[in-house]
């Protein structure tokens, strides 16, 4: 029971470059998360996707484009990369839907990306 | 939206004193409060949470209150130990499929 993987770890990419972080979680869970955090920002939410087939813009979107793959995997693309999206990104997955009220979060290791 | 306010943004504490982070919130229709820890490096974890059917819970030298009334909810840790060391998130959420609204966190330094 791997939890939350994401891909890759650390990835530099120059200006206009574009690139897809991959996350996959095996634990059964309907929603999943894309976050990022920057110092003194906290986590802010990208964009989330509460069910298979539905997909949601969150706090700061532009720049971004997500897809759910399937229930369970969510992908993050950043179509032409820009020095403001230097970041460490979380994807998160909640919520099995089994009746127990489980809504906790369970993070990815994370993705540092530099671009410069 | 939802909107979390957390304070202090810095803690220090001697070893064995306690600690205590401060959530406000502004959905009315939240009733979901995590808190996550975040240590240097590693991905947030989910340490307690509660939900507004109850006021208190504990989980060993870590307690969180709500009051639903004020829209506070704190985290209490007490006897602290360095590898208490952190940064702390709290969030609230209306639950379900609802997304999590985390607060700014908290870096809690606990001094040897």
């Amino acid at each position: 029971n791997a939890g939350v993987t994401q891909t890759p770890k650390f990835q530099v990419l120059k200006t206009g470059q574009s690139m897809t972080l991959q996350c996959a979680q095996d634990m059964n869970h309907n929603s999943m998360y894309w976050y990022r955090q920057d110092p003194g920002m906290g986590l802010r939410l990208i964009y989330y996707s509460a069910s298979e087939g539905t997909t949601d813009k969150g706090e700061v979107p532009n720049g971004y484009n997500v897809s759910r793959l399937n229930k369970r995997e969510f992908s993050l693309r950043l179509e032409s990369a820009a020095p403001s999206q230097t970041s460490v990104y979380f994807c998160a997955s909640s919520y099995p839907g089994d009746g127990k009220a489980n809504y906790g979060y369970t993070f990815g290791s994370g993705t540092r990306l530099t671009v410069v | 939206g939802e909107n979390v306010e957390q304070h202090p943004s810095t803690l220090s504490v001697q070893e064995g004193d306690s600690a205590v982070i401060k959530c406000t919130y502004s959905d009315s229709a939240s009733n979901y409060f995590p808190w996550y820890k975040q240590e240097l490096g590693k991905r947030p974890q989910l340490i307690i949470d509660i939900r507004s059917n109850v006021g208190e819970k504990k989980d060993q030298r870590i307690a969180v209150t709500l009051n639903k009334t004020a829209k506070h909810f704190s985290l209490h840790i007490t006897e602290t130990q360095p590898e208490d060391s952190a940064v702390y998130f709290c969030a609230a959420s209306p639950g379900g499929y609802q997304k999590v609204t985390f607060g700014i966190g908290t870096k809690l330094q606990v001094i040897p």
